[in-house]
């Protein structure tokens, strides 16, 4: 089955610097989101991007979070100044069709970002 | 608003025993999709299942079993004969047609003992 790929696996960093998480969805996919967990809580959803714009960001998603696709495969999250409080395991998904078709989330394996 | 409510935190069996995981979702709209995720240690998530809101068959898929009943906004998932390898995090999802992502439940911690 294809996958989604995301990089690196752990990533450790000091508060207050930027941070790219980065993601290879599958080929074929259009719609491209953002989750995250904090250690045992629930998975959070941050931002859902389509056609090069985000369809929809939740109250997380502040100015420090931006999502861009750079090129025709990758798709990154940057957080500009990280937090304590960022720190969580961030997945990436993706699907092949939109929301109203209620399309399955393929997801990836994860980033768990640590913020000292 | 919470919109998935998977009350049960954590269940805790003995191999071979069966487990019941509870899901209550809301929503006002008529369309809409359910989805179990299941998250093993290792910390991936893995779709176990999709379904719409128009079909309230009951599913069955080897030791795995899903209950939707709109009446009671219900999507409940049974594991029959547990394993050990059956411990894992388990979420319910809900995606609405207006929304554009996949809302989660809080997730219920299984834990199979041998």
């Amino acid at each position: 089955e294809p996958e989604v790929t995301q990089t690196p696996s752990h990533q450790v960093t000091q508060m207050g610097q930027e941070v790219i998480l980065r993601c290879v969805p599958i080929s074929n996919h259009l719609y491209f989101y953002w989750y995250r967990q904090i250690l045992g809580q629930k998975v959070e959803f941050l931002v859902s991007f389509y056609n090069n714009e985000i369809s929809e960001k939740s109250e997380i998603f502040d100015d420090q979070f931006s999502v861009e696709r750079p090129d025709g495969s990758n798709f990154t999250l940057k957080i500009r100044s990280t937090k304590l409080e960022d720190s969580a395991m961030y997945f990436c998904a993706s699907s092949a069709g939109g929301p109203y078709g209620g399309e399955k989330l393929f997801f990836g394996s994860g980033t768990q970002l640590s913020v000292l | 608003a919470q919109k998935v409510t998977q009350a049960q935190t954590e269940i805790s069996v003995v191999e071979k025993e069966d487990v019941t995981l509870d899901c209550v979702y809301e929503t006002r709209d008529t369309t809409y999709y359910l989805f179990w995720y299941k998250q093993p240690p290792s910390g991936e998530l893995v779709f176990l299942i999709r379904r719409n809101s128009f079909d309230e068959q009951n599913e069955i898929s080897g030791r795995y079993s899903w209950n939707f009943q709109k009446s009671t906004s219900s999507f409940n998932f049974t594991i029959t004969a547990s394993q050990v390898v059956d411990s894992a995090v388990y979420f319910c999802a809900l995606w609405l047609p207006n929304d554009y992502k996949l809302s989660f439940g809080a997730g219920t911690t299984v834990t199979v003992r041998a």
